[in-house]
């Protein structure tokens, strides 16, 4: 079975300091992990992926992850948030054989102060 | 625009009356999925499609949940008699399933639903 944990159900940061948000998985198998932001009123928007290429993942908007096996973490890291990263962010999980169905997390809220 | 759409947007309907949504994946997609979203929640798997074939469906999808997707191309989601609790945003995604490799889902905008 696979399932998704973020750690935290919200961040607040200031407007220029790093950003973390934390994701923990579970996975049988061999595992795609992903990192998915959500506006306001916005659809899904893919940020990053991990499909067993690179362990350091960079993504769109500066945002990137880093995926740890021996602690089965993929958290996603900016060094400086922007006013425009107050969003909700999901970490997903898929398996990298046929099945192939994304797991969601229940996301963390970002909250960038000025 | 090439991607993922939904319709309709929005739909308000009366406790009981039946529904219906459609998803249009990217054309070459083979793989449709659905997810329901409530508000403060991640989207929970509601069930998918490979070409035509339903492959899986959760327990979150009662009997007044069906879905079909006739020609392996758009799909469409029909909630019967329903209810309050079937309040959510309903979202579609589509990748392209290859052998040894594992794409990312796109998704559409979803269709809110308001049962009043």
């Amino acid at each position: 079975a696979q399932s998704v944990t973020q750690l935290d159900s919200h961040v607040s940061v200031s407007e220029g300091t790093p950003v973390l948000l934390r994701c923990n998985y579970s996975s049988s198998y061999s595992p795609s992990l992903f990192w998915y932001v959500q506006h306001p009123n916005k659809g899904l928007q893919l940020l990053l992926k991990y499909t067993s290429a690179a362990t350091l993942v960079k993504g769109i908007n500066g945002f990137e992850a880093e995926f740890k096996k021996s602690e089965t973490s993929f958290h996603l890291t900016k060094p400086s948030a922007h006013m425009s990263d107050a969003a909700e962010y999901f970490c997903v999980v898929s398996l990298t054989d046929s099945w192939g169905k994304f797991q969601f997390g229940a996301g963390t809220q970002v909250v960038v102060t000025p | 625009d090439t991607g993922v759409s939904q319709n309709p947007r929005h739909k308000i309907t009366k406790r009981g009356q039946n529904v219906t949504f459609r998803c249009d994946p990217i054309s070459e997609h083979n793989r449709l999925y659905w997810y329901r979203q409530t508000l403060g929640q991640g989207p929970e798997f509601l069930t998918y499609f490979q070409n035509e074939a339903q492959l899986e469906k959760s327990r979150l999808l009662s009997d007044r949940f069906s879905a079909e997707r006739p020609k392996g191309s758009f799909s469409t989601l029909e909630i019967q008699r329903t209810e309050q609790g079937d309040s959510a945003m309903y979202l579609c995604a589509s990748t392209l399933l290859r052998t040894g490799a594992n794409t990312e889902a796109f998704f559409g905008q979803g269709t809110r639903l308001t049962v009043v």
